[in-house]
C-alpha cells in the first residue's frame, strides 16, 4: 500500500537552480496539497488542487509553481531556488474537502530540500 | 497573524499518566478541528477530529474536547504510552457550509510530547 509517495526524498540545490518535486497518490483522491514545514512554523499550505487540471494558491505560494496534469500526480516546481526555500516539503491528498468528516489528509513522508 | 496557536512547544509526562495538549484558535469561521501526530522523518498522520456541533469526541485512548466560546480545544491521551512520543499538530478549517473555503487546513506550530517509561 503505497499511499502518497514523494520523490526525491532529499535534494541539495544551489541558489538559482530549478527543480521539481513529484507527488504521486494511488488512492484515487480528488484533492491534493503541498505544504512546507519550517522549524517553529508548523505546516503552511503552498498550493493545492481540487481535481485534475486545477490548481490554486495557498498561504505561501510565492516562488513555487504547480501542475496537476494527471489525477494521481501533483508536481511542485521551484523555478529559481532561494535559500529561504530550504525546508521540508510534504505532499498530501484527501478524498473529499478537508472540512468534512472523512476528508482527513494523507501525507507523504516528506522531501528535505536545502538551497545553498 | 497565527490563527491556530499551540503555546506549549513541548510536554513531558510519565507513562500511564494523562497527557493534555492544548490549542487555541482566533478565526471564528473555523468549525472543524483535527489533530495530527508526527514521528521524526515521517509525514503527519491523522489522529482524531471534532466538528463544532460537538464538544467531545473520543477514540480509544484519545479524546478531543472543544470549547467554542473560549475558542479552545484540547487533546487528552489516557493512559500515555512511550509510543505516543511525537509532535502533535492541531489543525482547523471551515466546513464550507457558510460559504467559506473548506479546502485548506490551518496548522498550529506543534507540541512535542515525550512520554517517559
Amino acid at each position: 500500500n503505497a499511499g502518497v509517495t514523494q520523490t526525491p526524498k532529499f535534494r541539495v540545490l544551489k541558489t538559482g537552480q530549478s527543480m521539481t518535486l513529484l507527488c504521486a497518490q494511488d488512492m484515487n483522491h480528488e484533492y491534493m496539497y503541498w505544504y512546507r514545514q519550517d522549524p517553529g512554523m508548523g505546516l503552511r499550505l503552498i498550493h493545492y488542487s481540487v481535481g485534475e487540471g486545477t490548481t490554486a494558491k495557498g498561504e505561501v505560494p510565492d516562488g513555487y509553481n504547480v501542475s496537476r496534469l494527471k489525477k494521481q500526480n501533483f508536481l511542485l516546481g521551484l523555478e529559481s531556488a532561494a535559500p529561504s526555500q530550504t525546508s521540508v516539503y510534504f505532499c498530501a491528498s484527501s478524498p473529499i474537502p478537508t472540512g468534512n468528516q472523512g476528508g482527513e489528509l494523507f501525507f507523504g513522508e516528506g522531501s528535505r530540500l536545502t538551497v545553498l | 497573524d497565527q490563527q491556530v496557536k499551540q503555546n506549549s512547544p513541548s510536554l513531558s509526562v510519565q507513562e500511564g499518566r494523562i497527557s493534555i495538549l492544548n490549542c487555541d484558535y482566533t478565526n471564528s469561521m473555523f468549525d472543524y478541528f483535527l489533530w495530527y501526530k508526527k514521528y521524526p522523518a515521517e509525514g503527519p498522520t491523522f489522529l482524531i477530529s471534532i466538528s463544532s456541533i460537538k464538544d467531545k469526541n473520543e477514540d480509544g485512548r484519545f479524546t478531543v474536547f472543544l470549547n467554542k466560546s473560549a475558542k479552545h480545544l484540547s487533546l487528552h491521551i489516557v493512559p500515555s504510552q512511550p509510543g505516543d512520543s511525537a509532535v502533535y499538530f492541531c489543525a482547523a478549517t471551515d466546513d464550507g457550509k457558510s460559504g467559506g473555503s473548506n479546502y485548506k487546513l490551518t496548522f498550529g506550530k506543534g507540541t512535542l510530547l515525550t512520554v517517559n517509561p
